[in-house]
C-alpha cells in the first residue's frame, strides 16, 4: 500500500546511545517531515526538508540530526540520546504548492532509559 | 512563528451530545488549515482541510469546521457525536512549508 513506513516502530534506548529512525515514501512527496508527540504538547516539529537535498530546523532540533537520503528517504538520527527525547516520532511527507496535506506514518515509540 | 491554541484539554461527552472544539492561531497571512484525528493506538489521519472558498467545511464522519478570518478562528463541531469519535483531535495550520499542531484535545463520548 502507498504511504510513509517508518522503522522500527519501537524501541528502547540507553542514555547516551546512538540510533537512527528512517522514513520512506512511495508517494513521490517533496517535502518530508519528522516529528515528535508528547502527551499535552501536541505534535512538534523537529526537522523538515522542503525539497530533495534540502533540510532545515523545525521548532524543537536540539540533539537530532537528519538526512534526505534521497526524494523516498528521510532520516532522524539521535547521536546521544537523552531521558528527555523519549517520545513518539512521526514521519510525514506532502506533495508540491497546492496540496499542502500531509500524510503521516504510524509513528515511533522511543524510549531512553 | 506560528502558534496554534486549542481551548480544550479533555472534553467528555454523552453518546448523541454535539461537539464543538475551537482552535485560534496567529498568523495573519494566508493559511492552510486542518483538523487531524487520532484514535487510541493509531496514527494521525486527516478529518478536514480548508484552503480558501467556503468558510464552512465538511470533512469525513459527519465533522464540519467554520474558518472566521477575522477571529483567526477555525472550530470543529459535530452535531451528534458517538462511542467511535473517542479519540484525540488536533488543530494544525500549514504556512511557510511547515504544518504547526495544537496541542490536541482529548474527546472522550461515554455510551
Amino acid at each position: 500500500n502507498a504511504g510513509v513506513t517508518q522503522t522500527p516502530k519501537f524501541q528502547v534506548l540507553k542514555t547516551g546511545q546512538s540510533m537512527t529512525l528512517q522514513c520512506a515514501q512511495d508517494m513521490n512527496h517533496n517535502s518530508m517531515y519528522w516529528y515528535r508527540q508528547d502527551p499535552g504538547m501536541g505534535l512538534r516539529l523537529i526537522y523538515y526538508s522542503a525539497s530533495e537535498g534540502t533540510t532545515d530546523k523545525g521548532e524543537v532540533p536540539n540533539g537530532y540530526n537528519v538526512s534526505r537520503l534521497n526524494k523516498r528517504e528521510f532520516s532522524l538520527r539521535l547521536e546521544s540520546a537523552a531521558p528527555s527525547q523519549t517520545s513518539v516520532y512521526f514521519c510525514a511527507s506532502r506533495t508540491g504548492p497546492g496540496a499542502n496535506v500531509l500524510t503521516f506514518g504510524a509513528g515511533s515509540r522511543l524510549t531512553v532509559l | 512563528a506560528q502558534s496554534v491554541s486549542q481551548h480544550n484539554h479533555h472534553v467528555i461527552l454523552s453518546e448523541a451530545a454535539s461537539l464543538e472544539l475551537g482552535c485560534n492561531y496567529s498568523y495573519g497571512g494566508t493559511v492552510n488549515l486542518f483538523w487531524y484525528v487520532q484514535y487510541p493506538g493509531q496514527h494521525l489521519q486527516l478529518l478536514l482541510k480548508y484552503f480558501s472558498g467556503d468558510p464552512l467545511v465538511k470533512g469525513i464522519k459527519g465533522f464540519e469546521a467554520e474558518f472566521i478570518k477575522s477571529k483567526f478562528s477555525f472550530n470543529l463541531r459535530k452535531p451528534s457525536v458517538q462511542w467511535s469519535d473517542t479519540a484525540e483531535y488536533f488543530c494544525a495550520v500549514y504556512s511557510d512549508y511547515k504544518l504547526s499542531f495544537g496541542a490536541g484535545t482529548t474527546v472522550t463520548v461515554r455510551a
